[in-house]
């Protein structure tokens, strides 16, 4: 089975912290993705990756970077955080280059900045 | 732009009643389709997909949808649904040919009530 993980459930952090989220895959997809979950808004896409050391902008990527140093692992941060980037966190991934191919979602991280 | 439509965002039920979600995609052109479920608690979960052929697809655990291309619908039924059905359902959607990014829906809560 393709397994998803992420580095936390829940993380409570500050407001201009840097934050870091980090999540794993063991299926060598070559893309990987994250979301951002609000209640009413469904998933947005943040950022996604096609390959190592390649990105693309999703629909709000204001406020986040990314990095994808090796093929299994895509990191999320957050320069300096801020109490509208409290959200479900989501990664997912899936193999393939063009539409069809199921992304499989890690649990989510929980992020409250105070 | 492409968008998906969820209209109901929650639909209480009884235990063993049949249930209807609806799901309106905006593409004019070939698309691939999706339904996710995401349980209380966790990431989501691929439910079931159409790509093309056969315009009525199904889940393991009793689910299906119709692919209607003249009304732009994905809507997902179930005939009879379990206290175990509870959870939110997303429908989304990615263009054929296109990089496998999904458009999600904004969800509907699916409560099944004993």
């Amino acid at each position: 089975d393709v397994k998803v993980t992420q580095s936390s459930r829940y993380l409570v952090k500050r407001t201009g912290e840097k934050v870091f989220l980090e999540c794993v895959q063991d299926m060598d997809h070559e893309n990987m993705f994250w979301y951002r979950q609000d209640p009413g808004l469904g998933l947005r896409l943040i950022y996604f990756s096609y390959d190592v050391k390649m990105k693309e902008k999703g629909d709000i990527p204001e406020g986040y970077s990314v990095s994808r140093e090796k093929k299994e692992r895509f990191s999320l941060i957050l320069e300096s955080a801020s109490t509208n980037q409290t959200s479900m966190y989501l990664c997912a991934s899936s193999s393939g280059s063009v539409g069809g191919y199921e992304q499989y979602f890690g649990p989510g991280t929980r992020l409250t900045v105070t | 732009a492409q968008s998906v439509t969820q209209l109901d965002s929650q639909v209480p039920v009884f235990e063993e009643a049949p249930v209807e979600l609806r799901c309106n995609y905006s593409s004019s052109v070939s698309v691939y389709l999706f339904w996710y479920v995401q349980y209380p608690n966790q990431g989501l979960q691929l439910l079931l997909k159409y790509l093309s052929g056969s315009t009525l697809v199904e889940s393991i655990n009793g689910f299906e949808a119709e692919f209607n291309k003249s009304q732009t619908s994905f809507h997902l039924r179930k005939p009879s649904v379990h206290i175990s059905d509870t959870a939110e359902y997303f429908c989304a959607e990615t263009r054929n040919g296109a990089t496998n990014k999904l458009i999600f829906g904004t969800g509907t809560l699916l409560a099944v009530q004993p």
